[in-house]
């Protein structure tokens, strides 16, 4: 199977700029998560989406809003970007049903730098 | 909300020996799931261990096992013949059923493997 793939894999972009970024989970998986992680806050959690319906949510401001689409392929969308907004953004893949074997599978990442 | 303590930013280990990752987790639940992430410079975060709760016995797989002590809420990994490739940053993370498929990780340990 493939594993989770996320584009682009690098973005640049100015203060004020939106950006989307992408994540396709393994095929079979309904839920994605997404994660903030910068050296000095570790991995943040951002939200999951599980079926095309955001289950759980992290505590990051309104300017970070995600969907997701029938295909469990899922977007996240940052608006009026911010210098720390800076980061590896992670998205990760799983089953979503929360049985034992249930584990998060993470994709490469997407390195957003602001300027 | 679950907390994931990982108190050691920094270990290093001598390439063959043995080295302990320590992790604590605070949870009124009885009923949850553990997991050991590495992620290695500028590469994919990838699962290395999992533990069911409802298991007393700790999981091993090949190298790499846990000292999984539900009482006092620890969950230490061992790495045992440490090799050159075993450098990463290490994630300590908890998930019930409870809480939805919500993952939470600890800040991380980053490994150094001194040849």
């Amino acid at each position: 199977k493939a594993g989770v793939t996320q584009t682009p894999r690098y973005l640049i972009k100015t203060r004020g700029q939106q950006v989307t970024l992408s994540c396709s989970p393994i095929s079979g998986h309904r839920s994605v998560s997404w994660y903030q992680q910068t050296p000095g806050q570790g991995l943040q959690f951002l939200f999951e989406y599980f079926s095309e319906t955001q289950r759980n949510k992290g505590n990051f401001p309104g300017r970070f809003s995600g969907r997701q689409f029938s295909n469990s392929r899922s977007e996240m969308n940052v608006s009026t970007l911010e210098l720390g907004d800076s980061a590896l953004y992670l998205c990760a893949s799983s089953l979503g049903v929360g049985s034992g074997t249930d584990t998060q599978y993470f994709g490469p990442g997407t390195r957003l730098t602001v300027l | 909300a679950q907390t994931v303590t990982q108190s050691q930013p920094e270990m290093s280990v001598q390439e063959a020996e043995t080295v302990t990752l320590s992790c604590t987790y605070d949870t009124s639940e009885s009923d949850y799931y553990l997991f050991w992430y590495k992620q290695p410079p500028s590469r994919q975060m990838i699962l290395v261990i999992r533990q069911e709760a409802y298991k007393q016995q700790n999981a091993t797989e090949n190298r790499f096992s846990v000292n999984f002590q539900k009482a006092a809420k620890s969950f230490s990994l061992k790495i045992s013949d440490s090799q050159l490739g075993d450098a990463a940053m290490y994630f300590c993370a908890y998930r019930s059923p409870n809480t939805g498929n919500q993952f939470y990780f600890g800040t991380g340990t980053s490994l150094t493997v001194i040849p």
